[in-house]
């Protein structure tokens, strides 16, 4: 597809209950970025995923938390035991190559629409 | 903490005023910054990446300074249309090897007809 695409887009749950959000990046973008915005905060770093190289998890919250990423392709987010903090908006985001790739720092990151998970 | 801080947190204006807004990061180790405009219902869309102190950048109506000696760029839209309403982000990146940006918490943007 033409940009980043993820499913579902409004997404509600119940407290205790496991969540799994797709994000599909742009084809040929080896670097993708999970983020989330809680209600009147900024955009939170998640993971990251480059290639076939270890992800960049500093940014989990938690253990319930985990990403997985197949090759340069679909990443899925997965929340077990879901809280109600954990109603956020959860963005995804792919570039053409990671920021530490040869010191570039200028590849833009190109968003996808969003997933919204209110949890109960 | 990485604090990188945006103001004002939201600001309205009148069709045609021009206004400006401001983000605040670390002045050490810079290495990139990056300007995004986020409209409501859509995805965040890249305005300016800026990595040079004293970079100036134009798109239209919307320009951007950077100092990264003091640690602050501005964003500036003359003569704001109602479609410049948006939530406005910088994203920080710092040291050579980063592998993540430090987003602040935006600048809304409400351009009045």
């Amino acid at each position: 597809g033409a940009g980043v695409s993820q499913s579902p887009s409004n997404k509600v749950t119940e407290k205790g209950k496991d969540v799994e959000l797709r994000c599909d990046p742009i084809s040929g973008h080896t670097a993708l970025y999970w983020y989330r915005q809680r209600l009147g905060q900024g955009l939170e770093f998640l993971i990251y995923f480059q290639g076939n190289s270890a992800p960049d998890k500093s940014g989990l919250p938690s253990d319930r938390f985990s990403a997985e990423r197949t090759g340069e392709s679909v990443s899925t987010l997965t929340i077990q035991r879901t809280q109600q903090e954990d109603s956020a908006v959860y963005l995804c985001a792919s570039s053409f190559r990671s920021p530490g790739t040869s010191g570039v720092g200028t590849d833009t990151q190109y968003f996808g629409p969003g997933t919204r998970l209110t949890v109960l | 903490i990485l604090n990188v801080e945006q103001s004002p947190q939201s600001l309205h204006v009148q069709e045609g005023d021009s206004t400006n807004f401001t983000c605040s990061f670390p002045s050490s180790n810079f290495y990139a910054l990056h300007w995004y405009r986020w409209e409501t219902a859509k995805s965040p869309e890249a305005l300016f990446v800026m990595t040079l102190n004293g970079d100036e950048k134009k798109k239209g109506r919307i320009s951007a300074t950077l100092n990264t000696k003091e640690g602050y760029s501005y964003l500036y839209i003359k003569g704001s249309q109602p479609e410049d309403s948006a939530t406005y982000l910088c994203a920080f990146g710092r040291g050579y090897n980063f592998n993540k940006f430090y987003f602040g918490s935006g600048t809304k943007l409400n351009v009045k007809p």
